[in-house]
């Protein structure tokens, strides 16, 4: 199930800083990506999603920058905050069918 | 937004016996609903596609008679872990899809004793 590959695992950031995760997929017929934040214990949460039809949305202050021609998009959390520490998974399906594939998480923390 | 219930969040079993968990969509009908297997530190794994009215479709490696799925209504997907052992125990995770995205259930834990 190993399409989607995501970096890096885990990541330390300072607060103020910028979180920087990348995934790239293989399927060419995936045409939705979204991410995903993840706390112990609790079920994923949508966190912003694109499709391949734009190359940046922004909801915030996260970003996701897509590169079709590449197949990779990533994740970008400005001014991160301790309250950002979590799992993320970026992850894609087919709006056919929303058949989810993640990665393999990124485990983010958040120094104060 | 759209809201998928799991039931139960977390379930403590014995090996041997058998558990089902319960997902429902709340707000919209779902013909389609994705269970995922969750063990810890590691990523959501696909484990069934559940149709309303069909049988659900099972990734490679997924053994379906011991993961049975049932979608018996358009709001309703249950899977039941039969004749659990030890190493079953995971977190359990539903997703339900609407017509813009898929929404996942908040998870059960199941525990497997």
């Amino acid at each position: 199930q190993q399409q989607v590959k995501q970096s890096p695992q885990s990541l330390i950031v300072q607060k103020g800083g910028i979180s920087i995760i990348n995934c790239a997929y293989e399927n060419t017929a995936f045409d939705y990506f979204p991410w995903y934040q993840q706390f112990p214990g609790k079920g994923p949460a949508l966190l912003i999603a694109i499709r391949p039809d734009v190359s940046e949305k922004k909801e915030g202050r996260f970003t996701i920058s897509f590169n079709k021609s590449a197949k990779q998009f990533s994740l970008h959390i400005m001014d991160s905050q301790p309250g950002d520490s979590a799992t993320y998974f970026c992850a894609a399906s087919t709006t056919g069918g929303f058949k989810t594939i993640f990665g393999a998480g990124t485990r983010l923390f958040v120094k104060a | 937004g759209a809201v998928v219930s799991q039931h139960p969040s977390r379930v403590i079993c014995k090996s041997g016996t058998s558990v089902k968990i319960e997902c429902r969509s709340l707000d919209f009908q779902a013909t389609t609903m994705f269970w995922y297997r969750q063990f810890p530190k590691q990523s959501l794994m696909l484990m069934a596609t559940s149709n309303e009215g069909s049988k659900a479709t099972y990734e490679q490696g997924v053994e379906k008679d011991k993961f049975l799925i049932n979608h018996a209504s358009l709001t309703l997907s249950t899977l039941t872990v039969t004749s659990a052992h030890p190493e079953d125990s995971s977190f359990y995770i539903c997703s339900a899809t609407g017509n813009t995205e898929a929404f996942f259930g908040q998870g059960t834990r199941l525990t497997v004793v």
